[in-house]
C-alpha cells in the first residue's frame, strides 16, 4: 500500500508569493496521487489528482502539481497565492478501492 | 444536488458513553467511507462500507462498528469513548460504478469527550 508524507507543517506567505508545498510517497505498484483542500470550516474537496500520463497535473483554483518518479514527490505548486489559499492541503494515495492515506497536511497562511 | 450530509455537527460526550454518528451519501453514490481526523492530523480512514457490508477496514478497534442501511446512507458507532477518540469524523462517498472513483466528503461532525 503507499503512503504520503508532508514535511511542511505549517507555511505562511505574503500575497502574490509563489506556493510549493512537498509531498512524498512511498512506492507501491501503479501510482496515483491526490490533493485535496480543506478551506476554514469548509468540507475537503479535491484541488487535483494523478492517475497516469503527463506528469505535470493541473488542478482547480490555478494549483497544479509535478508527478517527479525518481524523486517520489508530488509537489504541489502555484505560482501567486491569494488571501483566499489560506487552508489545510492534504496529499493523499488511495488505500484499497474507493479510500485514500492521508498525509499530515500543510497548514498554509496567505498574509494580505 | 445535495453532498455529502452528516448529523450531529458538534457533541459532547463523557468518557465510556457510546455515539452515533450519521452520514448521507451524495445522490448517486454508494460507498461510504468513515475517517477520524485528530487535531492537526490528518485524516485516518476507519473503514468503509459498500452494499451493507464492511468491505475494508483501517487500524482501529472494535470499539469502532458501522452499519449502512439500504438507502445507502451509514452510522458509525463509538463505544467505551475515551479522551483520545476526540475528533472531527469525515464521511466520504463515492461512486462504485465510476472509473475515477473521486471522494466527495462532508462537513465532519466534531465529537469532544470529556
Amino acid at each position: 500500500a503507499q503512503s504520503v508524507s508532508q514535511h511542511n507543517h505549517h507555511v505562511i506567505l505574503s500575497e502574490a508569493a509563489s506556493l510549493e508545498l512537498g509531498c512524498n510517497y512511498s512506492y507501491g505498484g501503479t501510482v496515483n496521487l491526490f490533493w485535496y483542500v480543506q478551506y476554514p470550516g469548509q468540507h475537503l474537496q479535491l484541488l487535483l489528482k494523478y492517475f497516469s500520463g503527463d506528469p505535470l497535473v493541473k488542478g482547480i483554483k490555478g494549483f497544479e502539481a509535478e508527478f517527479i518518479k525518481s524523486k517520489f514527490s508530488f509537489n504541489l505548486r502555484k505560482p501567486s497565492v491569494q488571501w483566499s489559499d489560506t487552508a489545510e492541503y492534504f496529499c493523499a494515495a488511495p488505500r484499497g478501492r474507493r479510500a485514500l492515506t492521508f498525509g499530515s497536511g500543510t497548514r498554509l497562511q496567505v498574509q494580505p | 444536488d445535495a453532498g455529502v450530509t452528516q448529523s450531529p455537527t458538534h457533541l459532547i460526550k463523557t468518557r465510556g458513553q457510546q455515539v452515533t454518528l450519521r452520514c448521507s451519501p451524495k445522490s448517486g453514490h454508494d460507498t461510504v467511507s468513515w475517517y477520524q481526523q485528530a487535531l492537526g492530523q490528518g485524516p485516518q480512514f476507519i473503514f468503509q462500507y459498500y452494499e451493507e457490508e464492511e468491505r475494508q477496514r483501517g487500524n482501529f478497534p472494535d470499539r469502532f462498528s458501522g452499519h449502512q442501511f439500504p438507502n445507502y446512507s451509514s452510522e458509525l458507532n463509538v463505544n467505551a469513548l475515551l479522551l483520545g477518540d476526540s475528533a472531527l469524523y469525515l464521511c466520504a462517498s463515492s461512486s462504485e460504478s465510476r472509473t475515477t472513483g473521486e471522494l466527495f466528503f462532508g462537513e465532519g461532525s466534531r465529537l469532544t469527550v470529556l
